[in-house]
């Protein structure tokens, strides 16, 4: 079975400096990964996959997740953070062996203090 | 490039009513997903629909039903509606094939149930 488990509901971060949000999966194969964000009353945009490629991966915006199996970590971070990254963000996990589905974690808050 | 599409943005009803949800899936995608999500909480998987077949169901009743058409866009019917299936009702399209993993969100139908 695939899961997802973000580790903080809110983050709050002072502009300019780095973003840190926590996410640890279950998966029994070589899963993908995936950061999405989403806007108040705006679809999820993908802001990075990871699909068993590089381990450190580099999305839009800054933001970057490094894939750590051992610790089965999806970490995703920035290092100095913007107004415009104050949002909602989810760590997804799919299964190729079950269509990819997505499994969404229950996301984490990010406030940007100015 | 036509992104995915959403009708109604909004919508309210009673009860024990019927709806159905529609979206239009991005150019060149075959595969549509429809993910349910409660307030707070993280997309839910409700089902995939792939060459008009559902291939693949979340924790949903029978009375959750999708259909897809020839052109790929899809709707989603929910009967008998509930309290509880207060939501944002989330399409999202991909290309079904060995490198498919990525979905492209619409931005979302907001059911309300009085």
């Amino acid at each position: 079975a695939q899961s997802v488990t973000q580790l903080d509901s809110h983050v709050s971060v002072s502009e300019g400096t780095p973003v840190l949000l926590r996410c640890n999966y279950s998966s029994s194969y070589s899963p993908s990964l995936f950061w999405y964000v989403q806007h108040p009353n705006k679809g999820l945009q993908l802001l990075l996959k990871y699909t068993s490629a590089a381990t450190l991966v580099k999305g839009i915006n800054g933001f970057e997740a490094e894939f750590k199996k051992s610790e089965t970590s999806f970490h995703l971070t920035k290092p100095s953070a913007h107004m415009s990254d104050a949002a909602e963000y989810f760590c997804v996990v799919s299964d190729p062996r079950a269509g990819n589905q997505f499994y969404f974690g229950t996301g984490t808050s990010l406030t940007v203090i100015p | 490039e036509t992104g995915v599409t959403q009708s109604p943005t909004h919508l309210i009803k009673t009860r024990g009513q019927q709806v159905t949800l529609r979206c239009s899936s991005q150019s060149g995608h075959n595969t549509v997903s429809w993910y349910q999500q409660a307030l707070g909480q993280g997309p839910q998987f409700i089902f995939q629909y792939y060459r008009e077949e559902e291939n693949g169901r979340g924790n949903f009743p029978p009375r959750f039903s999708g259909l897809q058409f020839p052109n790929y866009s899809s709707e989603l019917n929910v009967n008998a509606l509930e309290l509880d299936d207060s939501a944002l009702y989330l399409c999202a399209s991909s290309l079904w094939g060995p490198l498919w993993n990525e979905q492209f969100f619409g931005p979302g139908t907001r059911l309300t149930v009085l």
